[in-house]
């Protein structure tokens, strides 16, 4: 079947310092992938897509490679702040799924001053 | 644009009630998608509704139902709460609901079953 893997957090990192966010998938075919972010108390903001193999998503900063390969679409930012403080999710869209999403299981970041 | 409006964000309910959601897509999306979010599960897929048609089904029992209306607002419906449907519910919107579409998300509705 179709699942995410994303590392385990808390991941607490000063500020400046590079990030990276470890995601593997399974799945039949090319699927969609996506990076969500979650702040305190709100729903789930889009940060990056990438629909095919070797796509790069891009935005705010950060960046991940659809690596089809190695089933892999890690997220990274090359310095972050401390308002990129929240939970990341890794998501895959099956194809043929119909807006459905399938998450894993987040990732926490704490960035400190 | 307006985004996702969800209604109420905040419920309280006893075991053994019922409660209905609701979701506003965005102006113009069809498809609307319902998640349940828990500290234990992650976030899970609930269903899916497209021109007032559910296409796609999680794996919950026959407790949570939903439907969508003709202007495209969805709502979800879950019978006989249970202390373990405490949760963060989601619902996302987007244009026709293909993969490679971007979900928008609403703020979701955080319900407590007491």
């Amino acid at each position: 079947g179709n699942s995410v893997t994303q590392m385990e957090g808390p991941v607490t990192l000063s500020e400046e310092a590079f990030l990276t966010i470890n995601c593997t998938y399974t799945a039949t075919g090319y699927p969609s992938l996506f990076w969500y972010v979650q702040y305190p108390g709100e729903g789930l903001q889009l940060l990056l897509k990438a629909t095919k193999a070797d796509d790069k998503g891009s935005n705010k900063g950060f960046e991940a490679t659809y690596r089809k390969e190695t089933t892999s679409f890690h997220l990274e930012k090359g310095s972050v702040q401390v308002s990129d403080s929240a939970v990341y999710f890794c998501a895959l869209s099956p194809l043929g799924g119909y807006n459905k999403l399938i998450f894993g299981a987040g990732t926490r970041l704490a960035v400190h001053p | 644009k307006a985004g996702v409006t969800q209604t109420p964000r905040y419920l309280i309910k006893t075991r053994g009630q019922q409660v209905t959601l609701s979701c506003s897509p965005i102006s113009g999306h069809r498809s609307v998608s319902w998640y349940q979010q828990t500290p234990g599960q992650g976030l899970q897929f609930l269903f899916e509704y497209f021109s007032e048609t559910q296409r796609n089904k999680g794996n919950f029992p026959g407790r949570f139902s939903g439907r969508q209306f003709s202007n495209s607002r969805s709502e979800m419906n879950v019978s006989t709460l249970e202390l373990g449907d405490s949760a963060l519910y989601l619902c996302a919107s987007s244009g026709t609901g293909g993969p490679q579409e971007i979900q928008y998300f609403g703020p979701g509705t955080r319900l407590l079953v007491l």
